[in-house]
């Protein structure tokens, strides 16, 4: 059973850069079959998909933030990371980051428990 | 405005069957995309309930169903339990954002 858990500031200054860590365990990031993706929930609203990283390392982002994402893996720890630049209050949200499985569709069968990030000085 | 379109919210007594809609268009369920289905109990984060359109991973109850056609699908749940009020939320893959896509979440209330 594959298990994420997220990690890092819960408290981010506007301008600055979030930056957040998934490690994961019970399952390889390099393993067929899968991507490794960040979701955000701002308080009382949905669920918004921000990107992914495949098992090669390659990424695809969510075209309302693309230009202010960057998603990267470390093999060697078995994690994988976010990094959303020039943060403002709209960034304020749950992250959660979630593994995608390739069969039937594309679809987030494994989450972590979510870290609040909030956009503030 | 989500890209799928779900009801805000829907409600039903205990035992009672209750639906939730989601509806798209030709870029995501019309092009024959798969949806599937989360529920997010309060404090939580989603899980997943339904996948593939109809399938139930192990652990889900038979109580809940998935169906799709054409641009729209519905997730079905009969005999309403109390602990079944949640929000819950489509997801599918959309072909002109090049990503994948969520509802903007139904809120299901047991009266």
């Amino acid at each position: 059973q594959v298990q994420l858990q997220e990690s890092g500031p819960g408290l981010v200054k506007p301008s600055q850069t979030l930056s957040l860590t998934c490690a994961v365990s019970g399952g390889s990031i390099t393993s067929d079959g899968y991507f490794w993706s960040w979701v955000r929930q701002p308080a009382g609203k949905g669920l918004e998909w921000i990107g992914r990283v495949d098992t090669s390392g390659f990424t695809n982002y969510n075209p309302s933030l693309k230009s202010r994402v960057t998603m990267s893996r470390d093999t060697s720890n078995n994690q994988f990371s976010l990094k959303v630049s020039s943060v403002t209050a709209a960034d304020t949200a749950i992250y959660y980051c979630a593994r995608v499985t390739m069969v039937d569709g594309f679809y987030f069968d494994s989450w972590g428990q979510g870290t609040l990030v909030t956009v503030s000085s | 405005q989500s890209v799928l379109t779900q009801p805000p919210s829907v409600s039903g007594a205990p035992g009672q069957r209750v639906t939730i809609s989601c509806t798209g268009s030709s870029s995501n369920l019309g092009a024959d995309y798969d949806v599937h289905w989360y529920q997010q109990l309060p404090g939580t984060a989603p899980k997943l309930l339904i996948y593939g359109n109809i399938n139930r991973p192990s652990g889900v109850p038979d109580r809940f169903s998935g169906s799709k056609s054409g641009t729209s699908a519905s997730l079905a749940i009969t005999g309403l339990q109390a602990e079944d009020e949640a929000d819950y939320y489509c997801q599918s893959y959309d072909s002109g954002l090049s990503g994948w896509v969520f509802g903007g979440g139904t809120k299901l209330t047991v009266l």
